[in-house]
């Protein structure tokens, strides 16, 4: 199976900070790689497909990329609402895989 | 308005069995790649099981000969047969689905709770 590690795995930060977070597969994924938004223990929230498309509504702050084994979420101004704690998924194999979660704190 | 509700969690005994199920409004189960993803207490999300389009079936290795997914087309809803349950599978069980093969997760349940202990 496919392993996924993210980095770090919690972070502290304020409001208008640019926040960068990574993930990495245990082997090629091309761009199959997903990113997802929880917030207090309600549905996760599809925020990017397929490394760095953006899904309709989410604001454009949110920006993903990498390809390969290396990705990287990135939100350019955090407001308010973005404090939550973020998740890599693989869908290149038909057995998914979540990375282990990143949670952004208040500073 | 597309939602996938599921239902059927509650506390079991280790070794007993229980089938949960997400019906789906707006969408086709069958026309959908779906997921049932699951979440213990405190932790992170695990994928446990998908169903494609043609039929075919994935499972995560720990749930493997214990869980089966499934979907009834009469009643557009998807099904997941859990069996042999263990203190390790408490957890909020999500469906989801994805478009394509290789999609995200766009369109999620509000989740079920189950609870294995005696």
């Amino acid at each position: 199976d496919i392993q996924m590690t993210q980095s770090p795995s919690s972070l502290s930060a304020s409001v208008g900070d640019r926040v960068t977070i990574t993930c990495r597969a245990s082997q090629n994924i091309t761009n199959y790689l997903n990113w997802y938004e929880q917030k207090g223990g309600k549905a996760p929230k599809l925020l990017i497909s397929g490394a760095s498309n953006l899904q309709s509504g989410v604001p454009s702050r949110f920006s993903g990329s990498g390809s390969g084994t290396d990705f990287t979420l990135t939100i350019s101004s955090l407001q308010p609402e973005d404090f939550a704690t973020y998740y890599c998924q693989q869908s290149y194999s038909s057995t998914r895989t979540f990375g282990p979660g990143t949670k952004v704190e208040v500073k | 308005e597309v939602q996938l509700v599921e239902s059927g969690g509650r506390l079991i005994q280790p070794g007993g069995s229980l089938r949960l199920s997400c019906a789906a409004s707006g969408i086709t189960v069958s026309e959908n790649y779906m997921n049932w993803v699951r979440q213990a207490p405190g932790k992170g999300l695990e994928w446990v099981s998908n169903l494609y389009i043609g039929g075919s079936t994935y499972y995560t290795d720990s749930v493997k000969g214990r869980f089966t997914i499934s979907r009834d087309n009469s009643k557009n809803t998807l099904y997941l047969q859990l069996s042999s349950l263990t203190a390790e599978d408490t957890a909020v069980y999500y469906c989801a689905r994805s478009v394509m093969r290789k999609d995200g997760f766009d369109i999620w349940g509000q989740g079920t709770m189950v609870t294995v202990s005696s």
